[in-house]
């Protein structure tokens, strides 16, 4: 069986519904910010991005949403699908070196 | 679209023993990294490389790691004697610039008995 980690928030939403997965980061210095999805067994995979100078950026059913001033990041995606259904996180660069800090996850399930 | 891969897709190795992840970049890119995601935990950075020298690395990357790019096309990650809390999915991930996306490769499971 598995073992025990992070309990993961979870957020179910019937398909053609909207979803709205929301992110707290701590570190005020970050400057560049990033939505990956990552399905079972694989790796994480890129969906879109954000710096700190924009507070909003759109691509192709998402919408990436940033208020630095209560350090909030959030991703919207129209229209859900069950393809959609992953974990996604959020990750933050402070720009002072490379590495990223990723967040603890929020599962989505798109129901059918 | 160019990706990057990684090698094996599952590594079971006794404790104690020694370890060799393979990572092949996206051909273009400057930066490498290493993570890991101990199951149902967040992604951990280990380590960055730029420049056939390591940029940064975490306090998980201790003296048992140590990475190597031997060759134009091969990035690779070597845990000198694995531990049971070794057991983790580990993903390579490069970068075209210091600006620029990072894009993570499928990951090797590591399981250490």
């Amino acid at each position: 069986g598995e073992s025990v980690g992070l309990h993961l928030p979870t957020l179910s939403v019937q398909e053609g519904d909207n979803s709205i997965i929301n992110c707290a980061y701590s570190n005020s210095a970050s400057d560049y910010f990033i939505w990956y999805k990552q399905e079972s067994g694989k790796g994480p995979q890129f969906i879109i991005d954000i710096r700190s100078n924009m507070d909003k950026r759109q691509g192709q059913r998402v919408t990436v949403l940033l208020n630095k001033t209560v350090k909030h990041l959030s991703l919207q995606i129209a229209a859900t699908q069950p393809g959609d259904s992953a974990v996604y996180f959020c990750a933050e660069n402070n720009n002072a070196g490379n590495m990223l800090t990723f967040g603890g996850g929020t599962r989505l399930m798109v129901k059918p | 679209e160019p990706e990057v891969t990684q090698t094996p897709s599952h590594q079971v190795t006794q404790m104690g023993q020694e370890v060799i992840l393979r990572c092949v970049p996206i051909s273009n890119h400057l930066y490498f990294y290493w993570y890991r995601q101990i199951l149902g935990q967040k992604v951990e950075f280990l380590v960055s490389f730029y420049n056939n020298e390591i940029s940064e690395k975490s306090e998980i990357f201790d003296d048992q790691f140590s990475v190597e790019r031997p060759d134009g096309s091969n990035f690779t990650l070597k845990i000198r004697s694995t531990k049971l809390e070794d057991s983790a999915m580990y993903f390579c991930a490069s970068q075209r610039g210091q600006d620029d996306t990072q894009y993570f490769g499928p990951g090797t499971r590591l399981t250490v008995l």
